[in-house]
């Protein structure tokens, strides 16, 4: 099935820094979401992108889908400790399923 | 609005006993259903989805097993437990489109002892 490797695992960063994580696949995705999770809790879905190259933005939170859709990033400018969390990206394999990566472990040091 | 509720929060069963876990979905209708699995605070594992009543895919092979006795409804349950089954469940659902993300309910934080 459909595989997607998430970079790095964990990344602790002092409050005010930028952290990205990296979402990368072999084959071609129709679609990749990105969802964070706070400790003790649940995913919560961010965003979703599906065209080839589409850049989205939240607030601090940046979004990108690569041109050749196997790979997406997400930015984090001037990291807050409300940003704790784990951050996962889920790739799209058809209407029914998504396949999740690993996760990011944010941690922020006030 | 949709809702969707998972229970119970957490819960401890010895090893050998049967395990229920329910999920209701509110304000839609026809939903896909999933059921994941999250060890030691990462990663999530499918388990299990659901394009329609009576209608279960299974994504891995394990003591586990699912069904869909109502539209809204996704049960999760095991005859015997097993130690390794512990862990954090999730159970999701997604409009059946699938435009749009997942929606997951407060997960069971299951210890089998």
């Amino acid at each position: 099935g459909q595989q997607v490797m998430q970079i790095p695992q964990y990344q602790h960063v002092q409050e005010g820094e930028d952290f990205t994580t990296y979402c990368n696949s072999s084959t071609t995705l129709s679609n990749i979401q990105w969802y964070k999770q706070r400790p003790g809790g649940h995913p919560v879905f961010l965003i979703q992108l599906v065209k080839s190259g589409e850049v989205k933005k939240q607030k601090r939170l940046t979004f990108q889908f690569g041109e050749a859709k196997k790979n997406s990033s997400l930015h984090i400018t001037a990291t807050q400790t409300t940003d704790v969390g784990t951050y996962f990206c889920a790739a799209g394999a058809g209407s029914y399923q998504l396949t999740f990566g690993k996760g990011t472990k944010l941690s922020v040091i006030p | 609005s949709q809702t969707i509720h998972q229970w119970p929060a957490t819960l401890v069963q010895p090893v050998g006993s049967p395990l229920s876990l329910e999920c209701t979905v509110e304000g839609t209708s026809n939903p896909n259903l999933y059921w994941y699995r999250q060890a030691a605070g990462r990663g999530l594992q499918l388990l299990f989805y659901s394009v329609g009543i009576g209608q279960i895919s299974s994504e891995v092979p394990q003591n586990l097993s699912a069904s869909r006795p109502q539209d809204r409804q996704f049960i999760l349950s095991s005859k015997k437990l097993l130690l390794s089954d512990s862990g954090f469940y999730l159970c999701a659902w997604r409009s059946a489109g699938g435009t749009y993300g997942y929606t997951f309910g407060s997960g069971t934080r299951l210890t089998v002892v």
